[in-house]
């Protein structure tokens, strides 16, 4: 039973351009959502949190958009970097709880 | 350094042989968890540890893991009898409080032949 889903393994975009990396959920109770990038031989790094009390969180290039009704969240990075070519993981949690559910990543790569 | 530390960094066994991969939290973090990564899948959760309280295992895959947390700070994850299934990175991370977001250190990659 995955929780959250990043349906796209992996994404190529031009560096300049708008990378928009995607996640859905499918538990209600979720109300924490993260964004972690991940390079390769390293742990995950923590990049951008939303609270459900909020639909949009900034930091510099980094957006964070969360759809309650949807049960969507993505993550715009503009303009994209080829620094920004990791792998990208979304995790939730739900109030009250400690369990952080990962997906299963999307890979972005920034062309030069 | 100030971040959360795995040793060793990478280990290859044989299969049927026991391991122990260790995870020196940041301090102050009040929880520690322990994560994997198989080739091509995500962050599989393990276990946790908070405070004093029971440990939740509910993410083990099997009895042959077991992890500990001595004093409140250095973990343990033991696998016994390692199988080849078990190859992995296995990630340990630590959180100042709920609601807060995890730091991570960079992992064991296990590879068992």
């Amino acid at each position: 039973d995955q929780q959250v889903k990043q349906n796209s393994p992996s994404l190529s975009v031009q560096e300049g351009r708008i990378s928009i990396l995607n996640c859905d959920y499918t538990n209600s109770m979720f109300d924490y959502f993260l964004w972690y990038k991940k390079y390769p031989a390293e742990g995950p790094t923590f990049l951008i949190s939303i609270s459900s009390i909020k639909d949009k969180n900034e930091d510099g290039r980094f957006t964070v958009f969360l759809n309650k009704s949807a049960k969507h969240l993505s993550l715009h990075i503009v303009p994209s970097q080829p620094g920004d070519s990791a792998v990208y993981f979304c995790a939730a949690s739900a109030g009250g709880t400690y369990k952080y559910i990962f997906g299963t990543g999307t890979r972005l790569k920034v062309l030069a | 350094g100030a971040g959360v530390s795995q040793s060793p960094s990478n280990k290859v066994t044989e299969k049927g042989k026991d391991v122990e991969l260790r995870c020196d939290p940041i301090s102050g973090h009040t929880a520690l968890y322990w994560y994997r990564q198989s080739l091509g899948q995500g962050l599989e959760f393990l276990i946790y540890f908070q405070g004093n309280s029971a440990p939740d295992k509910s993410g083990l895959p099997s009895d042959r893991f077991s992890a500990e947390r001595t004093g409140g700070s250095v973990s343990t994850l033991t696998i016994q009898r390692t199988q080849q299934e078990d190859s992995a990175v296995y990630l340990c991370a630590s959180v100042f409080g709920e609601g807060s977001p995890l730091h991570f250190g960079n992992g064991t990659r296990l590879t068992v032949t």
